[in-house]
């Protein structure tokens, strides 16, 4: 079954423990990317990947890492978190940028 | 598990022609439906829908919600080939946290 992994689901932390969420897709994709979902604020990129070893700052990148060592894994590194950084967070990965993407469950991240 | 599925896939109209897009969901706790519209990298906000049979509209396009059979359907009049993008619908749950489950989205393409 073609999907989008994302673990864990929720998670509550504590300001400045580094923290990964991660992404898996199973369906090939070149392209990847992460969004934060808030309310009243829709969805905003955070990074994106267009390739292996390819990333590239979205809309809202200060206070996240990424890495794109293989095509399948894209994830999300909080080095610091703080608790402006509690929200919704979601990836994505589509066949190419602009194409139909799909979209994991979504991680649940409460930073205290 | 929740389920958003969107029809049609794929939709090519010409200019001036309505359209109809459709979403159908399986959701434990249903919260609010939204429909957002993707043309480049992140997805913009159109409508959110809570209440059944309340149309909500924004220019040429409307939407209305029917909570007894689970469905959304987006409107556009008139089409404009500036509205050639993907649509996304995601279904938002309440758990205590809340869920939010997306559709693969609807491309359509307006050719003029």
């Amino acid at each position: 079954e073609a999907q989008v992994t994302q673990n864990p689901r929720y998670l509550i932390t504590v300001t400045g423990k580094k923290l990964t969420v991660t992404c898996s897709q199973n369906m090939n994709h070149e392209y990847m990317s992460w969004y934060r979902q808030d309310p009243g604020l829709g969805l905003r990129q955070i990074y994106y990947s267009m390739n292996v070893e390819v990333t590239d700052k979205g809309d809202v990148p200060e206070g996240y890492k990424v890495s794109r060592k293989e095509k399948r894994n894209f994830p999300l590194i909080l080095e610091s978190p703080s608790p402006n950084q509690t929200s919704l967070y979601f990836c994505a990965s589509s066949f190419l940028d602009g194409y139909e993407q799909y979209f994991g469950p979504g991680t649940r991240l409460t930073v205290t | 598990e929740d389920k958003v599925v969107q029809s049609p896939l794929s939709l090519v109209v010409h200019e001036g022609d309505t359209v109809t897009l459709n979403c159908s969901y399986e959701v434990t706790n249903f919260r609010s439906l939204l429909w957002y519209k993707q043309e480049k990298k992140a997805p913009t906000f159109l409508f959110m829908l809570t209440s059944s049979g309340i149309e909500k509209k924004s220019g040429r396009l409307s939407s209305i919600l029917d909570k007894k059979e689970l469905f959304s359907i987006l409107n556009i009049t008139a089409t404009q080939t500036g509205d050639s993008a993907i649509y996304l619908c995601a279904v938002e749950c309440n758990f205590g946290n809340e869920k939010l489950t997306f559709g693969t989205g609807t491309r359509l393409t307006i050719i003029p």
